[in-house]
């Protein structure tokens, strides 16, 4: 079945530093591919998306490349805030999975001053 | 615009009470509806999911049940709570099945 792999955190970095979570799926046909912010205590919000391969999602600084030869959507940042620690999930949406979004297993990112 | 709104915020209930959860959509109509459960440290489990009224559909067997009794209204329950109930329960909905899921502020609830 389709499923969704990301790098294991934590992910500690200085400000400034350059962000890269590392994201892969398994999946039939084309999905729709997804990333989803979660700050501390809170619901997701969709960071950024792409419907389609080669698409660029970007959305504050963070962009992704659906990557269909390498099934790929790595999401990076070049300069880090503190304001940007969080919880990342990569997800992917199948028509096939009647509806669901398949979701990883997320990776937490920690930016200290 | 739309908004989702879930609620309690926080719910800490003793081994086998009952639960209720609710999410409500404002701001759009016939939406797809689902429940997850984030327990600590882990990943989102879809727990349920809908896409009409009465219409529910179960992802896992567990203790949990949900019911759609208005169409912009998702409902969690449960008879008797377990330990294994604790977590992060998310609502989300989605304009159609193409579209991304927006989520709700979530309710942590804690099982003593």
């Amino acid at each position: 079945g389709d499923s969704v792999t990301q790098m294991e955190g934590p992910v500690t970095l200085s400000e400034e530093a350059f962000l890269t979570i590392n994201c892969t799926y398994t999946a039939t046909g084309y999905p729709s591919l997804f990333w989803y912010v979660q700050y501390p205590g809170e619901g997701l919000q969709l960071l950024l998306k792409a419907t389609k391969a080669d698409d660029k999602g970007s959305n504050k600084g963070f962009e992704a490349t659906y990557r269909k030869e390498t099934t790929s959507f790595h999401l990076e940042k070049g300069s880090v805030q503190v304001s940007d620690s969080a919880v990342y999930f990569c997800a992917l949406f199948h028509s096939g999975n009647t509806g669901k979004l398949i979701f990883g297993q997320g990776t937490t990112l920690q930016v200290k001053p | 615009s739309q908004t989702i709104h879930q609620w309690p915020a926080t719910l800490v209930q003793p081994v086998g009470s009952p639960l209720s959860l609710e999410c409500t959509v404002e701001g759009t109509s016939n939406p797809n509806l689902y429940w997850y459960r984030q327990a600590a440290g882990r990943g989102l489990q879809l727990l349920f999911y809908s896409v009409g009224i009465g219409q529910i559909s179960s992802e896992v067997p567990q203790n949990l049940s949900a019911s759609r009794p208005q169409d912009r209204q998702f409902i969690l329950s449960s008879k008797k709570l377990l330990l294994s109930d604790s977590g992060f329960y998310l609502c989300a909905w989605s304009p159609d099945r193409v579209n991304e899921q927006f989520f709700g502020p979530g309710t942590r609830l804690t099982v003593l």
